[in-house]
């Protein structure tokens, strides 16, 4: 089973749309949690941190359920500059390493 | 956050050659990670690269294969030794961000090994 879990997609949605993204991860010791986004051939960037209290910025809310080890990520109104790779991610336990597991993804792709 | 650059941003090598990719940051930070993305693939970590002490690396990844210099704070260099063309991948260097947890990647390095 993988450490983190996600839907490879592609989503393929209309602009303005509500899109929304699932990941599960397999450490009940990881600590900390991410979403970052990956443009085709560009490094991952930050998007937001996860918090089980839920978090919003702007267009998007993450959400972290650690009892059913469950991460969502929800776009609203989305945008065509929103297709991208969705990497979710988690911290892997060991305190003091900072290292990070990537899931492998999802697409994102906005259509006009 | 950091500014974070590479070299080289791309190569092409031959089998049984090695590479020596370079990472620099605009600022000095403790804690350097070293990142592989195998096509169609996610990012798995290599080695953790702290100054002052050696690399530490994850399971599956050894000295041998990918050295790893960290001689001051603001730069790291990762070698893939005896390239093969299962090492044909994107290579990253990451640093730890000032918030819990998180990290910021350079633009990386695409390795082809015919």
């Amino acid at each position: 089973r993988k450490e983190v879990e996600q839907d490879p997609g592609p989503f393929n949605v209309p602009e303005g749309a509500t899109v929304a993204f699932n990941c599960t991860y397999s450490n009940s010791a990881s600590q900390s949690f991410f979403w970052y986004r990956q443009d085709c051939r560009k490094e991952p960037k930050l998007l937001m941190s996860v918090y089980s209290s839920g978090n919003e910025d702007g267009r998007f809310t993450a959400q972290l359920n650690r009892a059913s080890q469950y991460i969502s990520l929800l776009i609203r109104d989305s945008k065509l500059s929103d297709s991208a790779t969705y990497l979710c991610v988690v911290t892997r336990g060991d305190t003091g390493r900072r290292a990070l597991t990537f899931g492998s993804g999802t697409r994102l792709q906005v259509q006009p | 956050s950091a500014v974070i650059s590479q070299k080289p941003s791309r190569d092409i090598c031959q089998r049984g050659t090695s590479l020596t990719i370079q990472c620099q940051v605009d600022s000095q930070v403790t804690m350097m990670f070293w990142y592989r993305q195998q096509p169609g693939q996610s990012l798995t970590l290599i080695a953790t690269a702290n100054q002052g002490s050696e690399a530490t690396y994850e399971s599956g990844f050894v000295i041998d294969k990918f050295p790893i210099s960290r001689p001051n704070l603001t730069f790291s260099t990762l070698t893939v030794s005896n390239m093969s063309p299962e090492d044909s991948s994107i290579y990253l260097c990451s640093v730890a961000g000032r918030a819990k947890d998180t990290q910021y990647f350079g633009p990386g390095t695409r390795l082809t090994v015919l």
